[in-house]
């Protein structure tokens, strides 16, 4: 069964800091990979996904992505963080051919300290 | 209205009361989603209609009741919960492309607290 891995429940950043938020899946053939963001009291937002094209993904708000096959990872980064970056991140995978359903990672807390 | 909008947004109910929660999305999507949102626990797929079709139930108990009566709109009906089903429901949709993975657009969520 496909499965996602978010390494670190909690992550704790200084403003200004380099983020990496960490994402592993399991999975017999490259799916597509997608990470969200939720803020408080609020629905998920797409940040950026990967759907076999090129294996750097840019997405909003700065953050991009590198799907790397070999490692089965998809890890998220910010080269700078911001205090508005503070946020629950979610890594989701969609298994290839399964129309669209997504599974999700248990999310990553991130905090930004001034 | 844009995008994908939720009703309540806050539900407190007893254990013997019967309630709906409503999604409706404005984007001209083909597919809808719930999901539970528990605390430490990952997004749970619940319900997935495509084209007002149920196509897939993921296990969950009867006490939950999904009705799509058209594209636009999903329900949640509910009664007789448990404590244990507090918890964030977010509906999403998408494009509803057989085959592809289409990127799935969330809504607010209800946050349902079960007394």
């Amino acid at each position: 069964a496909q499965s996602v891995t978010q390494l670190g429940s909690h992550v704790s950043v200084s403003e200004g800091a380099l983020v990496l938020l960490r994402c592993n899946y399991s999975s017999s053939v490259p799916p597509y990979l997608f990470w969200y963001v939720q803020y408080p009291n609020q629905g998920l937002q797409l940040l950026l996904k990967y759907t076999s094209a090129a294996t750097l993904v840019k997405g909003i708000n700065g953050f991009e992505a590198e799907f790397k096959k070999s490692e089965t990872s998809f890890h998220l980064t910010k080269p700078s963080a911001h205090m508005s970056d503070a946020a629950e991140y979610f890594c989701a995978v969609s298994p290839y051919n399964q129309g669209g359903k997504l599974i999700f990672g248990q999310g990553t807390e991130l905090s930004v300290k001034p | 209205e844009t995008g994908v909008t939720q009703t309540p947004r806050h539900l407190v109910m007893g254990m013997t009361n019967k309630k709906s929660l409503k999604c409706e999305q404005h984007l001209g999507h083909n597919a809808m989603y719930w999901y539970k949102q528990s605390a430490k626990k990952p997004l749970e797929l619940m319900f997935v209609y495509s084209l007002e079709e149920r196509v897939e139930n993921n296990s969950v108990p009867s006490r939950f009741s999904p009705e799509c009566p058209n594209s636009s709109h999903l329900f949640l009906h509910l009664h007789t919960l448990q404590p244990e089903d507090s918890a964030l429901y977010l509906c999403a949709s998408s494009q509803g492309s057989r085959g592809l993975t289409d990127t799935q657009y969330f809504g607010p969520g209800t946050r349902l607290t079960v007394l």
